[in-house]
């Protein structure tokens, strides 16, 4: 069965720093789909990145981008600059081979604190 | 703005009532998913609809119900309420099985 960890169940960061979210998982699978989704208070699901497994390159998107090492089955956030706007849950999620739907994280709550 | 609109945005009702969610999909999109969010349970994918025909299933209780209409909308039936079934309850929209999920606003569901 495929699994996703997110160890880190609360997390803050001064406004205009870095801050890493964690995930884990496991699988068997060799092609797979990575998203990192944010819940801002209102609890709207939002996309954040999207990485597909069999691209090396690390996806990128403006202030956010991932580090996803497969070997480690490991696929972190990295938030740059970081705004109030940011403060939210974070869930990594993925779309494994045997089927279309998301599994999801447990979820990061992070607080952007000015 | 997904483009994925669900009604009604809070529903209330009572242990053993039946309720009825609506979704309806980004314009183009073939694909509907539903997911239950709740304290204990997190995100969890309930059913996926593809083009009217049921695609997979998860771990969606016998008490519950989905559809996928004609013009692509889809609904999801909930029976014999239980306290347990208090949840946030989200349709997702795409249109190829892996592509990005879209996710509407969520139906905010209480149980009393």
């Amino acid at each position: 069965a495929q699994t996703v960890t997110q160890s880190q169940p609360e997390m803050s960061v001064q406004e205009a720093e870095t801050v890493t979210l964690s995930c884990t998982y496991d699988t068997s699978e060799n092609n797979y789909y990575l998203f990192w989704y944010k819940q801002p208070p209102s609890r709207q699901m939002i996309l954040v990145i999207r990485q597909e497994a069999y691209k090396q390159q690390n996806a990128t998107e403006n202030r956010f981008s991932v580090n996803f090492q497969k070997a480690a089955k490991s696929f972190s956030l990295k938030i740059s600059d970081s705004q109030l706007g940011d403060t939210a849950m974070y869930f990594c999620a993925f779309i494994f081979n045997a089927g279309n739907m998301l599994t999801f994280g447990g979820g990061t709550r992070l607080m952007v604190k000015p | 703005d997904s483009g994925v609109t669900q009604t009604p945005k809070h529903l209330i009702t009572a242990t053993g009532q039946r309720v009825t969610l609506r979704c309806s999909p980004r314009s183009g999109d073939l694909s509907v998913y539903w997911y239950q969010q709740s304290l204990d349970q997190g995100l969890q994918f309930l059913i996926q609809y593809y083009n009217g025909e049921e695609r997979a299933k998860g771990n969606i209780l016998e008490r519950f119900s989905a559809q996928q209409f004609p013009d692509l909308h889809s609904e999801l039936n909930l029976s014999s309420l239980e306290l347990g079934d208090s949840a946030l309850y989200f349709c997702a929209s795409n249109r190829l099985d892996v592509d990005t999920q879209y996710f509407g606003p969520g139906t905010r569901l209480t149980v009393l």
